[in-house]
């Protein structure tokens, strides 16, 4: 049972450019949310999925924008990269709220680097 | 907003008992969480407490008390690999959204 996969490890990118980062959910999972980790900080909510549409959203700027597809993997574009986009970003799965609470698998994250 | 408040490092040795506090506020609270994570790895699910009491799994154990905003991990007999962040979560109006904590880093000495 393959958990939740993230792509890539690890990008470098520069000021001003777009970077599209990928995850696939644990599987039987529909929801996926994703999270910013800047060092030594705890993981900032930036949005989730849900049948393809976002429901939730954080305090993030519209250059953060995502997608979910059919298949329930996601993902995560941001625009006009800024130095402070530099972070770990994660992609946690979830199984749609049944019974009051939705433990979230995370995947293994990708380091962006932002030069 | 919806602070979460945890140490920012604690220190213990190995064997000891650790306890990690945080504090939240209360209103609109749903359920909290802790994570543990290891550096450069992903947040890995410990634990989730929703009514009052102390939840126990193995040699970690959760508090909560509702009416205080108030949790605690406590972590027993202690091994140098739970040297880690650990990250108390909240989630709050029944929202799938979890906000988080800054994370305790937690040193274990021989």
């Amino acid at each position: 049972d393959a958990g939740v996969t993230q792509s890539p490890t690890h990008l470098i990118k520069t000021r001003g450019q777009q970077v599209t980062l990928r995850c696939s959910p644990k599987s039987g999972h529909d929801t996926v949310s994703w999270y910013q980790q800047a060092l030594g900080q705890g993981p900032q909510f930036i949005f989730q999925y849900y049948e393809e549409e976002e429901r939730q959203r954080g305090n993030f700027p519209d250059r953060f924008s995502g997608h979910q597809f059919p298949n329930y993997s996601s993902e995560l574009n941001v625009n006009a990269l800024l130095l402070g986009d530099s972070a770990l970003y994660l992609c946690a799965s979830s199984l749609d709220r049944l019974a009051g609470y939705n433990e979230q698998f995370f995947g293994p994250g990708t380091r962006l680097t932002v030069l | 907003g919806q602070n979460i408040d945890q140490p920012t490092e604690m220190t213990a040795t190995e064997g000891a008992i650790v306890q990690i506090n945080c504090t939240y506020q209360t209103s609109g609270f749903n359920g909290l969480f802790w994570y543990q994570q290891h550096a450069g790895e992903a947040p890995t699910f410990l634990s989730y407490n929703v009514l009052d009491g102390l939840e126990e799994k193995g040699r970690f154990s959760s508090f909560l008390s509702r009416s205080k905003g108030y949790s605690y991990l406590l972590l027993k007999e202690l091994q140098m690999k739970d040297s880690a962040s650990y990250l108390c979560a909240v989630s709050f109006n029944r929202d799938d959204k979890i906000i988080f904590g800054k994370g305790t880093r937690l040193h274990i000495l021989p």
